[in-house]
């Protein structure tokens, strides 16, 4: 069975600063999607950015960039240029690219809140 | 499109009471999970489906139970409250297994006394 975990339960950042969460796992598959979701105190999970284990480039979406070990079972996420609005919970989820059983189904970190300081 | 819709978004029950939480998507997706998350936790899937008529458990799914008699739908029962299930739950869609991407409803919170 897959396991995500991610060892920071608090991070904190000034404004326009760079932060740095992090994330491990770990599997035996060699194909499978990596993601960073976003929940903030409205409860909504918002999905920040993904990254396929078969790219050896890192994902980059606007402020948000990951950098992904596969060898490491590594995946952290840099946010750049932290604003206020960026202060949530963020969870490292893991999903099996095989299909059978996996059905596409989610496998979660514990989550790290990150609080934005003005 | 209104996407994932769950309801309620609150309700505290008495231990012994039953409900049923109701997640409706309006996206055609085949695939639908439960999930639970506890305070200060990630989340666990409960149930999921692979499309009408066909469900299967997942990590948690003591004390629930699924049907999906429609691809829109995908009730989640609670029978015979206990407080271990004090939770917030989330319901999810794809369209597919491939299909890599999630959409979340968002969520009810559901206390047991």
């Amino acid at each position: 069975a897959q396991t995500v975990t991610q060892s920071q339960p608090e991070m904190s950042v000034q404004e326009a600063e760079t932060v740095t969460l992090s994330c491990t796992y770990d599997t035996s598959e060699s194909d499978y999607y990596l993601f960073w979701y976003k929940q903030p105190p409205s409860r909504q999970m918002i999905l920040v950015i993904r990254q396929e284990a078969y790219k050896q480039q890192n994902a980059t979406e606007n402020r948000f960039s990951v950098n992904f070990q596969k060898a490491a079972k590594s995946f952290s996420l840099k946010i750049s240029d932290s604003q206020l609005g960026d202060a949530a919970m963020y969870f490292c989820a893991y999903r099996s690219a095989s299909g059978g059983t996996s059905y596409g189904k989610l496998t979660f970190g514990q989550g790290t809140i990150l609080t934005v300081h003005p | 499109n209104a996407g994932v819709t769950q309801t309620p978004k609150f309700r505290i029950l008495k231990i012994g009471q039953s409900m049923t939480l109701q997640c409706t998507q309006d996206m055609n997706h085949n695939y639908m999970y439960w999930y639970r998350q506890d305070p200060g936790m990630g989340l666990k899937l409960i149930y999921y489906s692979v499309g009408a008529g066909i469900t299967d458990k997942g990590e948690v799914p003591n004390g629930y139970n699924v049907s999906r008699s429609t691809t829109e739908d995908f009730p989640l029962r609670l029978e015979l409250a206990a407080p271990s299930q004090t939770s917030v739950y989330f319901c999810a869609s794809s369209y597919s297994e491939r299909n890599y991407e999630q959409y979340f409803g968002p969520g009810t919170r559901l206390t047991v006394t």
